[in-house]
């Protein structure tokens, strides 16, 4: 199956820099890319998302880009706000299967 | 819209009780799915649905069952509970990207 790494695990920055975060996946199968945010005690809530015929996608402060060839993408988050502190998740969906899986997530601390 | 609904938000469960974890979801999505969490380790799918009356499992089924006989209900039960099955569970539906329910805090002692 699919397998998802992510880095790092813990991230901390001041306020008003960038932050970023990055995953590999293993299944060149894979064609469906979301990046979940959960603050504390809360759900995963979807922030962004990119398909595997799209190389970059931007909303905002928040862009992700991907590499096919490479099999990895990231999460960039420019000026960033003590809001922006939550755990981020990773994820892969193959399109032959139905499945997500997860990388085990992004600890970010938004210092002010 | 509801969304996705869970319950029990917190339970506490004795070494080889069984109990279930109740999932609805109101936006009539063919899929859902059932993750456990734990510190460090991510989400992990124990069992997912594509349908009524359709379910697979996921990458750690073992000590869990599921069903699927409408489709706004998947739960989720624990049967012998253990330890190991201490863990906060999401619920979640598909239509696209996943909707997750607000999570099952479960302890076993």
């Amino acid at each position: 199956g699919e397998n998802v790494e992510q880095h790092p695990s813990t991230l901390s920055v001041q306020e008003g820099d960038s932050a970023v975060i990055k995953c590999t996946y293993s299944d060149s199968a894979s064609n469906y890319f979301p990046w979940y945010k959960q603050e504390l005690g809360k759900r995963p809530q979807l922030i962004i998302d990119i398909r595997s015929n799209v190389g970059e996608k931007k909303d905002q402060r928040i862009a992700v880009t991907l590499n096919k060839t490479a099999k990895h993408f990231s999460l960039h988050i420019t000026e960033t706000q003590p809001e922006d502190s939550a755990v981020y998740f990773c994820a892969a969906s193959p399109n032959t299967g139905n499945q997500f899986y997860f990388g085990t997530g992004t600890s970010l601390t938004v210092i002010p | 819209n509801a969304g996705v609904t869970q319950t029990p938000k917190f339970h506490i469960l004795k070494i080889g009780q069984s109990m279930t974890l109740q999932c609805t979801q109101d936006m009539n999505h063919n899929y859902m799915y059932w993750y456990r969490q734990d510190p460090g380790m991510g989400l992990k799918l124990i069992y997912y649905s594509v349908g009524a009356g359709i379910t697979d499992k996921g990458e750690v089924p073992n000590g869990y069952n599921v069903s699927r006989s409408t489709t706004e209900d998947f739960p989720l039960r624990l049967e012998l509970a253990a330890p190991s099955q201490t863990s906060v569970y999401f619920c979640a539906s598909r239509a696209g990207e996943l909707f997750f329910g607000e999570g099952s805090r479960l302890t076993v002692l």
